[in-house]
């Protein structure tokens, strides 16, 4: 079975701080992974995508992810938190073998100033 | 120009209504989806559509029901509606590379009283 797990439901950095959203996969086989972003009352954005090509991924708005197939991990990081960054992320993989991609159960990030 | 646009936005109606929300898309993509979206933030998919063929079906109520007139389109009725389906039901397209990410579209909060 595959599925995506996120450490933490929520999360709340000062500003200026480092962000660090964790997400763990299960799969036999290396996925696709994605981190979506979710600004309240909008739909989900994608912030990056990891597609077997570098393992550092930088994606928009300063955040970037590091895909480590030992820790089959895929967590996402800014350096310093801006009061927009507060939203809902949201993990994902796709697997190379179908269409279907299974989101985790997201991580709530909360900046304060 | 929208890429994925859903309407209504909002959507109140009565237990026993049958309601429908529609979703198109403008990027010529070859793949469309239902999910839903719960109140703790889960996402589930429901439907997916491939050329007209549905190649996603969870275990979602037959009261729900995809309909897609062409590729562009995908449709979502519900019939009988009850309480638990209020949501946010978001659509979403992809094209067919494995690489590829979701488009979302802004959601339809549905509420049922």
């Amino acid at each position: 079975a595959q599925s995506v797990t996120q450490l933490g439901s929520h999360v709340s950095v000062s500003e200026g701080a480092l962000v660090l959203l964790r997400c763990n996969y299960s799969s036999s086989v290396p996925p696709y992974l994605f981190w979506y972003v979710q600004y309240p009352n909008q739909g989900l954005q994608l912030l990056l995508k990891y597609t077997s090509a570098a393992t550092l991924v930088k994606g928009i708005n300063g955040f970037e992810a590091e895909f480590k197939k030992s820790e089959t991990s895929f967590h996402l990081t800014k350096p310093s938190a801006h009061m927009s960054d507060a939203a809902e992320y949201f993990c994902a993989v796709r697997l190379s073998t179908g269409n279907q991609f299974y989101f985790g159960t997201g991580t709530s990030l909360t900046v304060i100033p | 120009d929208t890429a994925v646009s859903q309407t209504p936005k909002y959507l109140v109606t009565q237990m026993g209504n049958d309601k429908s929300i529609k979703c198109e898309q403008n990027l010529g993509h070859d793949t469309m989806y239902w999910y839903k979206q719960d109140s703790k933030k889960f996402l589930k998919i429901m439907f997916s559509y491939n050329n007209k063929e549905l190649i996603i079906n969870e275990t979602v109520p037959n009261r729900f029901s995809p309909k897609s007139p062409d590729k562009a389109h995908l449709n979502l009725h519900i019939n009988s509606l009850e309480l638990g389906d209020s949501a946010v039901y978001f659509c979403a397209s992809s094209q067919g590379e494995w690489g590829s990410g979701y488009t979302f579209g802004s959601g339809t909060r549905l509420t049922v009283v």
